[in-house]
């Protein structure tokens, strides 16, 4: 089985910096993905980690250490349009399966 | 990347009827999931739709709930049986492209109501 555990809802200031931290454990490990999803629309991916280490994508990074079993999403020059929830999620076998989600809200 | 399509988009439905949601895939796929998001919640895997064999479900979620088809590769349907305000959710589903640890995408979601 699996336990991904991520905080239910974080508030950060526009134009700061936002750290989103997912734990996980589980048997066997094929990487761990972020997405982003805003009120009422589907989720979208933002970033796949495998490896160990911090992978950049503009203002959203993300970063995998395997043997802490811990990832965390992180995000720039926060925008209003940043508020949403964001889930971490592992494959197992094929199908996704998911933290609680992150609800973050951006304030001006 | 796959565009996938869900019909209802959303629907209000009355306590013990049924609703069949239909999930279309504008390229074949192998996989094919169906996801659960109820109000303010993360989402939670219902089952896995295989083509020309039964569905796997997860645990908590069993057929004469929630019978899926899976005709072809490019095409699934869910329904919502015997339904109660308790299944008032979103139900997503999404595919995957190339196996494991590669991208899942998700369809626009059916927002379903019971009364």
């Amino acid at each position: 089985g699996q336990n991904i555990d991520q905080p239910t809802e974080m508030t950060a200031t526009e134009g700061a910096i936002v750290q989103i931290n997912c734990t996980y454990q589980t048997s066997g490990f094929n990487g761990l993905f972020w997405y982003q999803q805003h009120a009422g629309e589907a989720p979208t991916f933002l970033s796949y980690n495998v490896l160990d280490g911090l992978e950049e994508k503009g203002r959203f990074s993300s970063f995998l250490s395997r043997s802490k079993g811990y990832s965390y999403l992180l995000l720039k020059e926060l925008q209003m349009k940043d508020s949403a929830s964001y889930l971490c999620g592992i494959p197992q076998g094929g199908k996704l399966i998911f933290g609680q989600g992150t609800e973050l809200s951006v304030k001006p | 990347s796959a565009v996938i399509s869900q019909k209802p988009s959303r629907d209000i439905c009355q306590r013990g009827t049924s609703l069949t949601i239909q999930c279309q895939v504008d390229s074949q796929v192998t996989m094919m999931f169906w996801y659960r998001q109820q109000p303010g919640q993360s989402l939670t895997l219902i089952a896995t739709a295989n083509q020309g064999s039964e569905a796997t479900y997860e645990s908590g979620f069993v057929i004469d709930k929630f019978p899926i088809s899976r005709p072809n590769l490019t095409f699934s349907t869910l329904t919502v049986s015997n339904m109660s305000p308790e299944d008032s959710s979103i139900y997503l589903c999404s595919v995957e492209e190339g196996g494991a640890g590669v991208e899942q995408f998700f369809g626009p979601g059916t927002r379903l109501t019971v009364l």
